[in-house]
Order: C-alpha cells, then structure tokens, then sequence
C-alpha cells in the first residue's frame, strides 16, 4: 500500500511533441505528490507539486494531472526539448501535520527528446 | 529557492575505512533531513531520518551501526558509512525540508566508491 508504481519506464519523444509520465497509488492517505527532475550524476530537483484538493496544476511547460478516485497521477510536459532529457520521478508522501513527511518514490522515467 | 549542499561530491576509499558526508541547508533551517541511496538507473531509496537534536529512524534493513547519522544543527546533517565495503559503493544524496515539513530539497549527491 505504500508503493507508487510509475510507468513508462523509459521514453523516447520527439522535439516539440508532449511527454507523458504516469503514476498510480493505493494508500488514500497521501495527499502531497511531487514530480522531481534527475540529471545524470546529480540530485533531483523539485518540478512540481500538487495536492489532491485540485485537478492540474501548471508550471509553464510542466502540467500535473489528478486523478482522486482513480489514484492517479501525471506529468505532461509541453514542447518537450533536449534539455528535458533527465530521468523522472514521481513521489507521494502523507501530511504528518508538519512533522515527518517520507516521501515515496515512483521507479523512474528515463526520458529522452530526440532533436 | 532552498539550496542544499553536500559534501564531497566524491569519494574514494579502501575497505575497511570510514567516509563521513556532510549535508548542509544553506539558505534555510531544516528541521527534517533525510539520507537516499541510489543504485545506477534505480530509484532513491530512504535510508533514515533525521530531526535536529534527535536520534535519528532508520528505515527497515539499513544498519544503524553502520551509517551513522548526526543532526547537530538545523543546518547540517552528516552521514558516516563505518567500515565501508565494496558493496556500500553507491551515490549517496540527502535532502531537507523546514519546518513546514512538505517539501524535500534535496542535495547534489556524494559518489561513494569503495574500493
């Protein structure tokens, strides 16, 4: 019940066209989901966040989509560029009321744009 | 934004040795820090968490005795991998929330190879 299964596990784009990087959950308690960026050799960056009280969220060419009563969760990113080549994660993680968030990791999307 | 820093960047050792690595919030107080494991072209794993002035909880199966954890500060968190072998060779990143506690920023990674 604590995992978050992420889906594809790699993905190949075109430049210009949309990436699509899905996630599904089953515990019904988590109520934080982040989409974070990892460049080879570095640690992951923090896209885009949202919480279940809204549908989509966007951030320039990043969108998330929320899907409550199907436990879904995805990130579509707009004119996808070379520079958007990186590995993809999502995460989940339950409001402890400020104290400890853990965060759950999805498996990854290995994602390359092709020029 | 929250900047975490993380040192080394890498490291070289001989078995049997101890390599500590340190974990720096530096525009922020983290109340929270955590410590990741990744395996190339595998998810980050939880090792444990750390508040402030607190023992830190180490997640099922990650050694206690071996990777020592100390959150002395709201700014700094150090890992140290005691008595390292060749299978602890892996990058290491840690991340750190404030106090509101939701969102992880995390660290450049430390690449540890043992040798």
């Amino acid at each position: 019940q604590q995992q978050v299964k992420q889906s594809p596990q790699s993905l190949i784009v075109q430049k210009g066209g949309i990436s699509i990087i899905n996630c599904a959950y089953e515990n019904t308690a988590f109520d934080y989901f982040p989409w974070y960026q990892q460049f080879p050799g570095k640690g992951p960056a923090l896209l885009i966040a949202i919480r279940p009280d809204v549908s989509e969220k966007k951030e320039g060419r990043f969108t998330i989509s929320f899907n409550k009563s199907a436990k879904q969760f995805s990130l579509h990113i707009m004119d996808s560029q070379p520079g958007d080549s990186a590995t993809y994660f999502c995460a989940a993680s339950r409001d402890y009321g400020g104290a400890t968030n853990k965060l759950i990791f999805g498996t990854g999307t290995l994602l390359a744009v092709q020029p | 934004g929250a900047v975490v820093s993380q040192h080394p960047s890498r490291v070289i050792c001989k078995s049997g040795t101890s390599v500590k690595i340190e974990c720096r919030s530096l525009d922020f107080q983290a109340t929270t820090m955590f410590w990741y494991r990744q395996f190339p072209k595998q998810s980050l794993m939880l090792m444990a968490t750390s508040n402030e002035g607190s023992k830190a909880t180490y997640e099922q199966g990650v050694e206690k005795d071996k990777f020592l954890i100390n959150h002395a500060s709201l700014t700094l968190s150090t890992l140290t991998v005691t008595s390292a072998h060749p299978e602890d060779s892996s990058f290491y990143i840690c991340s750190a929330s404030d106090s509101w506690g939701e969102t992880q920023y995390f660290g450049p990674g430390t690449r540890l190879l043992v040798l």
